[in-house]
């Protein structure tokens, strides 16, 4: 069974900062992963999707990579602002159907 | 709007009732799926619709949990005899075909069984 692990689970930083946020999973065997943005009390907003023949994904600040063979996956984030404060959470997509969440990590950037 | 849009946003139900949950996917989308997400959790999957058809209901826990989709549109999550360990945000996601394809998840609905 596919089990996927985000860490840290949470992550204080100042405004302007460079941020990682990690994901691992223990299967390799994936058809693509996805990292979404999910504000409080929201649904999720998709960032970045990462087919399985891709090694990384970059939209604006934000940058993902794909490490298959290892089972991980970072999301990077540059130039952090207050806007980016939000619960980022990464997704693997093992089969056709099913797809696995970590538990996210929760992202605060003080201004 | 053009996103997957779901109703109602909240629901508050007693012990035992029924509900039914509504999902709306983005126009010309085949591919919807269910989730269920606890506090503090990353969702968890329910059920996967291609088209008309339930493709993959694994994810459902029981048999109080039904799931519909007659003209291969809007969705209904249904829930039979509501229990306190129900309470949840179940979300709805739908993309292009399926497989592959990003997912677009709407709002939710956040379900509280008291």
């Amino acid at each position: 069974k596919q089990e996927v692990t985000q860490i840290p689970a949470a992550l204080s930083v100042p405004e302007g900062e460079n941020l990682v946020l990690n994901c691992s999973f223990t299967d390799s065997a994936i058809y693509n992963l996805q990292w979404f943005r999910q504000d409080p009390g929201k649904g999720l907003t998709s960032l970045l999707l990462i087919q399985s023949s891709q090694r990384e994904q970059t939209s604006g600040r934000l940058n993902a990579s794909l490490d298959k063979s290892s089972g991980r996956s970072t999301l990077y984030i540059a130039a952090s602002q207050p806007g980016d404060s939000a619960t980022y959470l990464c997704a693997v997509r093992a089969n056709n159907n099913d797809m696995r969440f970590g538990a996210g990590t929760r992202l605060t950037v003080k201004p | 709007g053009a996103g997957v849009s779901q109703t109602p946003s909240n629901k508050v139900t007693e012990k035992g009732k029924y509900v039914e949950l509504r999902c709306d996917p983005i126009s010309g989308h085949t591919a919807l799926y269910w989730y269920r997400q606890s506090l503090g959790q990353g969702p968890e999957f329910l059920i996967y619709f291609q088209g008309t058809g339930a493709a993959d209901d694994s994810g459902l826990p029981n048999d109080r949990f039904f799931a519909v989709r007659p003209e291969g549109s809007v969705s209904t999550l249904k829930i039979q005899r509501t229990e306190r360990g129900d309470s949840a945000v179940y979300l709805c996601a739908s993309s292009i075909s399926g497989s592959q394809d990003e997912q677009f998840f709407g709002p939710g609905t956040r379900l509280t069984v008291l």
